[in-house]
């Protein structure tokens, strides 16, 4: 099936440094979604991009849905702790119902 | 906000039991679906509904079953859990419509540890 590269695969950074990790393919995607998941929970939608070049925020991230709509970049801001956690990217395909996850980001922040 | 529910959060139970994992979501969501996830690990999905009385086999073979009777309600059904059936249980949502059916929202969660 196809699969999505997420990177990277983890990361360790201080508190108040800026963070990116992206996601590619070798397919074109017309939805990219960016979830963050904490330990024993569900993932929770953090950004939703819909169109080639759509850059959104929210609060201190923002994602980017690339021009060539084969790729996707989530940027956070001055990390703090809460900001822990594991970032997917998924996106959807036309002809296909299913989203596509990358592995995850697994992201540790010290103070 | 997602209003997506899952039920129970926990579960430890021995071998051989049927177990049924519940999932509600209050949203009206046509589109509902059920992932399995190791901890730390991606996601697989293993059933998925377009609405009622219609139900799919995911990418991951699995030995549970789903039913969609109602619009609500996706519950996971295992007859005879087994050690391997020990992960977390995702149950998703999503509406219809051509760009925006694609956003799916997650419940909690579901975590299942088979004695």
């Amino acid at each position: 099936g196809q699969q999505l590269n997420q990177s990277p695969q983890s990361m360790f950074i201080q508190e108040g440094e800026d963070v990116s990790m992206n996601c590619t393919s070798s397919s074109i995607f017309n939805t990219w979604l960016w979830y963050k998941q904490d330990p024993g929970e569900g993932p929770v939608l953090l950004i939703a991009l819909y169109k080639a070049g759509e850059l959104t925020s929210n609060g201190r991230l923002t994602a980017q849905f690339g021009i060539t709509r084969k790729d996707s970049f989530l940027n956070i801001s001055a990390s703090i702790p809460s900001d822990v956690g594991i970032y997917f990217c998924a996106g959807h395909q036309g002809g296909s119902e299913k989203l596509v996850f990358g592995k995850g980001t697994k992201l540790t922040v010290n103070p | 906000e997602a209003d997506i529910y899952q039920t129970p959060r926990y579960l430890v139970i021995g071998t051989g039991k049927k177990i049924t994992l519940e999932c509600s979501q209050t949203m009206g969501h046509d589109k509902m679906y059920w992932y399995q996830q190791d901890p730390g690990m991606e996601l697989h999905l293993i059933h998925y509904s377009y609405g009622v009385n219609s139900t799919e086999k995911g990418d991951l073979s699995s030995e549970s079953t789903v039913s969609r009777i109602r619009t609500e309600h996706f519950p996971l059904t295992l007859e005879s859990a087994r050690p391997s059936h020990t992960s977390q249980y995702l149950c998703a949502s999503s509406e219809s419509g051509w760009v925006f059916g694609d956003t799916q929202y997650f419940g909690p969660g579901t975590r299942l540890t088979v004695l």
